[in-house]
Parts: C-alpha cells; structure tokens; sequence
C-alpha cells in the first residue's frame, strides 16, 4: 500500500500570516501530486497539482515539489479565516486511476 | 463552471437493503471514479471506470459493489447489500483525460451521505 503521510494539525495561524503544509509519499515513482482543500461535511475541492520538481504559484498559493526527498508542500500567504478548512494531499497510484489521499491537515487561521 | 452533480444529498437504509448511489460526471470527462470517506477518515478510492469498463478497483471494492454507465450522461454504484460499515460519505469524480489518466485533475462531486441503520 502506497502511503501519503500529512501531520493532522491542528495548525493555527493568525490572518495574514503564511501557512505552511507539508507531504510526504512513499512511491518513488509518483509524478502527479495534487492539493485539495475540503471543508467539513463538504467534497474535495482542488487547489493546485504540480508534476515538476520546484515551486509553482498559483495567487496565494505556492506548491513545492522535491521528488528526491518525496516530499511536496503548500505554502498559504496572507492566510485568512475562510482559508480554515483541511488540506488533503493526492498522489496517482502507479497504475495512474486511483488517487491517493493523506489524512490531511486540519488548518485554522484565527482573527 | 461545470460540475459533478450527485443524487441524494443523503441516502438512509436498512442494513440488507440495496442502495444505488447516482452521479453526473463533467459532460466531455472521460474517467469516472468512486471514492468513500468514513467519519474522521482519510478519502478512500474504489473504483474508477473508462469506456464502460473497470480499469481499477481497491479491495474495499468487493462483489457486494457495482457500477455501471446506464446512459451517456448518469454514472451509478450500487451496494447490493448493505453493512454498517458502508456508513460513509460517497463522492463520485471525474477527469478529462486526453493524455494519460495519471495527470489528470480529478473533479469531485458534492457527495452521498449514506447511513445504515
């Protein structure tokens, strides 16, 4: 079983300050890593992929990528409160049709 | 915006009951997924579909689950009999795939909640 790992959280911040979110991923092999965002009794919502190692920005949103240390990570700047939501990191299995999830990280940006 | 569309919103039944989950994927999408997450749980893949047939399915997606693309635009699951632990939230997803399938972003809809009592 492929495995994707993200701390739980909670990860409190204050607004405006950058929330960092971090991933780690077990096949050595994956190409495709996604970012999702899912507010509590609600569906996945997409934020960012990336397939390249390095950063990719996307408005506040910053993805990075460092396939030889498995690890890929989301940077929030200008954190705000409707940004507190869970963070899930995906990655394709090998097979390329099942997306992989972590558990998530829990996110609160307090006032 | 297009978007993934599932009916119900909430789905109660009987353990032994047969349910069938429904979902309208993205109209020029090509891949169809099923995923579950249970209470306080990771996402869970079960099933993804393309040109009417399975192309992988999780062990959690054993002979009591089927899917099937009935028309060109409903994608269903159906759970043959249920169990208590088939208490879940259901969301169904698609994807364009024009290149390859393991690129693809993977659009999700809004869910089932399915309780069994």
């Amino acid at each position: 079983q492929k495995e994707v790992e993200q701390n739980s959280g909670p990860l409190s911040v204050p607004e405006g300050a950058i929330a960092s979110l971090n991933c780690t991923y077990s096949d050595r092999v994956s190409q495709s890593f996604f970012w999702y965002r899912q507010y509590s009794g609600k569906s996945p919502e997409l934020i960012m992929s990336i397939y390249s190692n390095g950063d990719k920005e996307d408005g506040r949103f910053t993805a990075q990528l460092n396939k030889a240390s498995q690890y890929v990570s989301l940077l929030i700047r200008d954190s705000q409160p409707s940004d507190s939501a869970t963070y899930l990191c995906a990655v394709y299995s090998n097979s390329g049709y099942a997306l992989n999830f972590g558990k998530g990280t829990s996110l609160l940006v307090t006032p | 915006e297009p978007e993934v569309t599932q009916t119900p919103s909430h789905q109660v039944t009987q353990m032994g009951q047969e349910v069938i989950l429904r979902c309208v994927p993205i109209s020029n999408h090509l891949y169809f997924y099923w995923y579950r997450q249970i209470l306080g749980q990771k996402v869970e893949f079960l099933v993804s579909f393309y040109n009417n047939e399975i192309s992988e399915k999780s062990e959690i997606f054993d002979d009591q689950f089927s899917v099937e693309r009935p028309d060109g635009s409903n994608f269903t699951l159906k759970i043959r009999s249920t169990k208590l632990e088939d208490s879940a939230m259901y969301f169904c997803a698609s994807s364009d795939s024009g290149e390859g399938a393991s690129t693809d972003t993977q659009y999700f809809g809004p869910g089932t909640r399915l309780t069994v009592l």
